[in-house]
């Protein structure tokens, strides 16, 4: 069964530096999207992508992120200068592009912000 | 889009099935209702979703009130890999017929089933 693949599943960096979160996601598919849970809280969306640009975003999502499709398979999200608080699981998910909104999610990458 | 109301927890006897309410009073008709789940940390997972009619699929079936104020997910069999935590959203279509994109999670309810 097609699933959503990220990586990597652990990544630990020091604040201010760069990171980015990589996905595969099921390969029909048409929307993608990024969520984040920080530890003991819910799951936030973060933004959604379609047909190569942000169709929607959170106001989480701040000029520190960006979001790329660069190879036609691959998913990124990219935190220009990380901080404490972007410590987090961060979820890719995709969506076939019907009108119902069965999203199927990847395992997640935990992102630990030193 | 409706807010919805769970209980923030509940527990199951493993084989027994395990009823998950779900309250979204101010849902309007072209709102849909989804329920995902997240076993420990993982990524959320779809289990079902629905409008108005009750449905089932191989995972559980959902309940949904002839108002629609209510539903509630039905896990006929808990085994105790059915712990976790279980989301009850609402979503509705653009006015073309497509999805609007964004899940809003709630804090859910924590399933436990124990033996």
């Amino acid at each position: 069964e097609p699933e959503v693949t990220q990586t990597p599943s652990h990544q630990v960096t020091q604040m201010g530096q760069e990171v980015i979160l990589r996905c595969v996601p099921i390969s029909n598919h048409l929307y993608f999207y990024w969520y984040r849970q920080i530890l003991g809280q819910k799951v936030e969306f973060l933004v959604s992508f379609y047909n190569n640009e942000i169709s929607e975003k959170s106001e989480i999502f701040d000029d520190q992120f960006s979001v790329e499709r660069p190879d036609g398979s691959n998913f990124t999200l990219k935190i220009r200068s990380t901080k404490l608080e972007d410590s987090a699981m961060y979820f890719c998910a995709s969506r076939p592009g019907s009108s119902y909104n069965e999203q199927f999610f990847g395992p997640g990458t935990r992102l630990t912000v030193l | 889009d409706a807010k919805t109301t769970q209980p923030p927890s509940m527990d199951c006897a493993e084989g027994r099935a395990a009823n998950l309410p779900c309250n979204h009073s101010t849902i309007s008709g072209n709102e849909y209702v989804y329920w995902y789940r997240q076993i420990h940390s993982q990524g959320p997972q779809y289990i079902i979703h629905g409008l108005k009619n009750n449905e089932t699929n191989e995972m559980a079936s959902l309940i949904i009130t002839e108002d629609r104020k209510s539903s509630t997910l039905i896990l006929p069999h808990a085994t105790l890999r059915d712990t976790a935590v279980y989301y009850c959203i609402v979503r509705g279509l653009r006015a073309g017929g497509t999805s609007y994109g964004k899940l809003t999670f709630g804090q859910g309810t924590i399933l436990t089933v124990h033996p």
